[in-house]
């Protein structure tokens, strides 16, 4: 079966550290993914996504995820975090021959100024 | 310009009613897609529209759950003789047309308690 997952449900940074979100897929075949975001009391928001072509993917905010094949993952970076990147950030991947969309089960970023 | 919206943004209701969940996609937006968050998971897909008609209802857990959209805007998605089990997030999305590039826009979600 198709399926998304992340390796970290909690992470709690301080301001200016690195960030590195874990996401996996397993699922065969044409492969686009994406990294939502929810920042508290909003909506899900579109991070960044990959479809084809550079596997380094940059987004919004200073986020950036890279596409390995061998690996199969989509681990979402940023070189410095700020407090305003505090929110649950979700991977997704896009199924088959339909447009729904797989999510992992989200990591939850906390970041102390 | 305007969001997706979906109304109530929360609704408590006892267990075995029916309630209705609508769901007010971008204008233009042709796609149209419900999930169901629970809590500590990842959104799951229910069902997705293309126009008036549901593409693919594969996600939809059992008869209990029906969406229609009839005008290809707005959907309302149905759940009859309601379970605590079905109490979640249930949030819609919509997209500008049915390729696979295109970003999926999300709404607030309603939040559904079942007593």
């Amino acid at each position: 079966a198709q399926s998304v997952s992340q390796h970290n449900h909690h992470v709690i940074l301080s301001e200016a550290a690195s960030l590195e979100l874990g996401c996996n897929y397993s699922y065969g075949g044409t492969v686009n993914l994406f990294w939502y975001v929810q920042y508290p009391g909003q909506h899900l928001q579109l991070l960044l996504k990959y479809f084809s072509g550079d596997p380094l993917v940059k987004g919004i905010k200073g986020f950036e995820a890279e596409f390995i094949k061998s690996k199969f993952s989509f681990n979402l970076r940023k070189p410095s975090v700020q407090w305003s990147d505090t929110a649950e950030y979700f991977c997704a991947g896009l199924s088959g021959g339909y447009n729904k969309l797989i999510f992992g089960a989200g990591t939850r970023l906390a970041v102390h100024p | 310009g305007a969001g997706v919206s979906q109304t109530p943004s929360n609704k408590v209701t006892e267990k075995g009613k029916y309630v209705e969940l609508r769901c007010d996609p971008i204008s233009g937006h042709t796609a149209l897609y419900w999930y169901r968050q629970s809590l500590g998971q990842g959104p799951e897909f229910l069902i997705y529209f293309q126009g008036t008609g549901a593409a693919d209802d594969s996600g939809l857990p059992n008869d209990r759950f029906f969406a229609v959209r009839p005008e290809g805007s707005v959907s309302t998605l149905k759940i009859q003789r309601t379970e605590r089990g079905d109490s979640a997030v249930y949030l819609c999305a919509s997209s500008p047309g049915q390729a696979r590039a295109d970003t999926q826009y999300f709404g607030p979600g309603t939040r559904l308690t079942v007593l």
